[in-house]
């Protein structure tokens, strides 16, 4: 079964610092991955999306992420914090032999600190 | 207005009583999805619809029922609330079944 795991619900950095929000997922088969941001009381939004094209991936607002098929890992890094990127996280997966039935992770709040 | 939209937003019913989500795309998109938000549990899948006519049960469908006789169209029953289903409603569509979902803004509803 596909599974997602986000480490850490809470994260905290100051303004200008390093963003480094984590997700490991398993699967048998080739995953589709996301990452997507929800500011309060909205729905959630895309910020990239891994589907085999490039392991990199660069996302909306400065935010990107590496798939490592190794470590099957999609951390979401961004290299400088802005106060605007405080919001809730979370990493999805899917697969082409399940379509449409993404898993969700819990979620990771990000707090920016000036 | 283009894109997902849900009504109501906000919705306060009794236990016991029945309560319709809607849920409206302008893309065409084939599939839809219901899920559910509560504190601890992220998103849960309660249905998903590939097409028209075509339903199918995610992780919570218990309580629930959809249908989908358009494909703009994706409404969410809940037959008889009880408090547990006390929650924020996110419809999304999607064009594949593997590509990003675009999710409505959510609709909280309180189950007294």
């Amino acid at each position: 079964a596909q599974s997602v795991t986000q480490l850490g619900s809470h994260v905290s950095v100051s303004e200008g610092a390093l963003v480094l929000l984590r997700c490991n997922y398993s699967s048998s088969v080739p995953p589709y991955l996301f990452w997507y941001v929800q500011y309060p009381n909205q729905g959630l939004q895309l910020l990239l999306k891994y589907t085999s094209a490039a392991t990199l991936v660069k996302g909306i607002n400065g935010f990107e992420a590496e798939f490592k098929k190794s470590e099957t890992s999609f951390h979401l890094t961004k290299p400088s914090a802005h106060m605007s990127d405080a919001a809730e996280y979370f990493c999805a997966v899917t697969f082409s032999t399940n379509a449409g039935k993404s898993t969700f992770g819990d979620g990771t709040t990000l707090t920016v600190k000036p | 207005d283009a894109g997902i939209t849900q009504s109501p937003r906000y919705k306060i019913t009794e236990t016991g009583r029945q309560v319709t989500l809607m849920c409206h795309q302008t893309w065409s998109h084939s599939y839809m999805f219901w899920y559910r938000q509560d504190l601890g549990h992220g998103l849960r899948l309660i249905y998903y619809s590939a097409a028209a006519d075509i339903t199918d049960k995610g992780e919570v469908p218990d309580g629930y029922v959809v249908s989908r006789s358009k494909t703009e169209n994706f409404p969410l029953t809940l037959e008889s609330a009880t408090r547990s289903q006390t929650s924020v409603y996110f419809c999304a569509s999607s064009e594949l079944g593997t590509d990003e979902q675009y999710f409505g803004p959510g609709t909280r509803l309180t189950v007294t």
